[in-house]
């Protein structure tokens, strides 16, 4: 069974702080990755996605991935209480490319 | 308008009723997908089709149907609604290969 595993959370941060997300997945073919932002009874909104080892930075948020170890996460920077929401981990198989998600972490930050 | 469309977006049904969820999109994707959504499990994956022809169970399919009507057209059916259904479905769509996935606005759905 392909696995996706992040911690459900919260995590309360302050505004201004670093908030990190992590993530880890089983599936040793995993080619791609994913980060989604979803508000609470809200649809899933991509914030960011990964294909090679290493760090991609877009603004505020960075991701990181390392396969060997099989870990992803993401950095969001100077957060904002706009920024509360659940983050969804994501891992995109070879041959299938069906998207496996983890259960999200809970990001809180708080003024 | 939405590139991914669900309908109905709320309902409420009775236990043993029969149930259909539609999906709709125009992003011109040959894949799509359903989902369920309960707290604290993430988003879990019911069915999926890779084209009109193809139909494939997801990790939770015993409960549910789907059809493909079209490219453009992909519905789930509860056959006999159960309370454990109640959740928050979402459709999905990509292209192919390793591409995100863009979602529907969700269907609540409760089972009493």
């Amino acid at each position: 069974q392909k696995e996706v595993e992040q911690n459900s959370g919260p995590l309360s941060v302050p505004e201004g702080a670093i908030a990190s997300l992590n993530c880890t997945y089983s599936d040793r073919g995993s080619q791609s990755f994913f980060w989604y932002r979803q508000y609470s009874g809200k649809s899933p909104e991509l914030i960011m996605f990964i294909y090679s080892n290493g760090d991609k930075e877009d603004g505020r948020f960075t991701a990181q991935l390392n396969k060997a170890s099989q870990y992803v996460s993401l950095l969001i920077r100077d957060s904002q209480p706009s920024d509360s929401a659940t983050y969804l981990c994501a891992a995109s198989s070879g041959g299938s490319y069906i998207p496996t998600f983890g259960r999200g972490t809970s990001l809180i930050v708080h003024p | 308008d939405a590139d991914v469309t669900q309908t109905p977006r709320n309902r409420i049904t009775k236990t043993g009723k029969r149930i259909m969820l539609e999906c709709s999109q125009t992003k011109g994707h040959d894949r799509m997908y359903w989902y369920r959504q309960d707290p604290g499990l993430g988003l879990r994956l019911i069915y999926y089709s890779f084209d009109v022809k193809d139909i494939n169970k997801g990790e939770i399919s015993d409960g549910y149907s789907v059809s493909r009507q079209a490219q453009a057209k992909f519905s789930l059916s509860l056959e006999s609604a159960i309370p454990n259904q109640t959740a928050l479905y979402f459709c999905a769509t990509s292209d192919f290969g390793a591409t995100e996935a863009f979602f529907g606005q969700g269907t609540r759905l409760t089972v009493v």
